[in-house]
């Protein structure tokens, strides 16, 4: 079953705007983490927050995890077209799971 | 460095014939493997993960089977494939839980 729900689906901006995209979850986690797809590839792996973080940045990936509202969002700053793609978060369930899951993702259209 | 081989990279199948896609991880030891399903735009599927050799753990009942017969083998089979189950299939690779996983460049299986 899919833990992870991302909003909005699908997101279109210009190139050098704000992406912003959200991630809710369901039961309690260790961890949230997100991933990147290109068309037709393998995921790429962007950033990992631990639920005693509230954020995390890296480059121009900011993230931020609300353990009490369940929810998480990933900003991209300054977007470029190579950031088109869709994004996933995933989580890392408690209670000794190994199980890592996905939600269905964001698709990020950046227009030059 | 470690690194994940996934093969085919395409596969046209008829219904009723069997399938074996192969997953191999370099670099690694006794790393926790995964099998993901991603029908077209959609999210990850998880359908089994195993953490260590013959130990494999099923997510989705289904017409699927895995197999892990050396560390870093993974082996995703059916005797019978159905239309349903065509789609995106992606092998990752982590450490341990709670920690970030590696994809593969995924298969592209049809069935006609």
């Amino acid at each position: 079953s899919q833990q992870g729900e991302e909003d909005p689906q699908a997101l279109s901006i210009q190139e050098g705007e704000n992406a912003t995209m959200n991630c809710s979850y369901k039961t309690s986690i260790n961890n949230l983490q997100w991933y990147r797809q290109n068309s037709g590839r393998g995921l790429v792996h962007l950033i990992l927050i631990r639920s005693n973080e509230r954020e995390k940045h890296s480059g121009r990936l900011r993230v931020t995890l609300d353990t009490s509202k369940k929810s998480s969002s990933l900003l991209i700053t300054a977007s470029r077209a190579a950031d088109t793609a869709s994004y996933f978060c995933a989580t890392d369930s408690g209670a000794g799971s190994y199980q890592l899951t996905f939600g269905k993702g964001t698709k990020l259209s950046v227009i030059p | 460095s470690q690194t994940i081989h996934q093969w085919p990279a395409t596969l046209v199948q008829p219904v009723g014939s069997p399938l074996s896609l192969e997953c191999t991880v370099e670099g690694t030891s006794n790393p926790n493997l995964y099998w993901y399903r991603q029908a077209a735009g959609r999210g990850l599927q998880l359908l089994f993960y195993s953490v260590g050799i013959g130990q494999i753990s099923s997510e989705v009942p289904q017409n699927l089977s895995a197999s892990r017969p050396q560390d870093r083998q993974f082996i995703l089979s059916s005797k019978k494939l159905l239309l349903s189950d065509s789609g995106f299939y992606l092998c990752a690779w982590r450490v341990q839980r709670d920690t970030e996983a590696f994809f593969g460049q995924g298969t592209r299986l049809t069935v006609v």
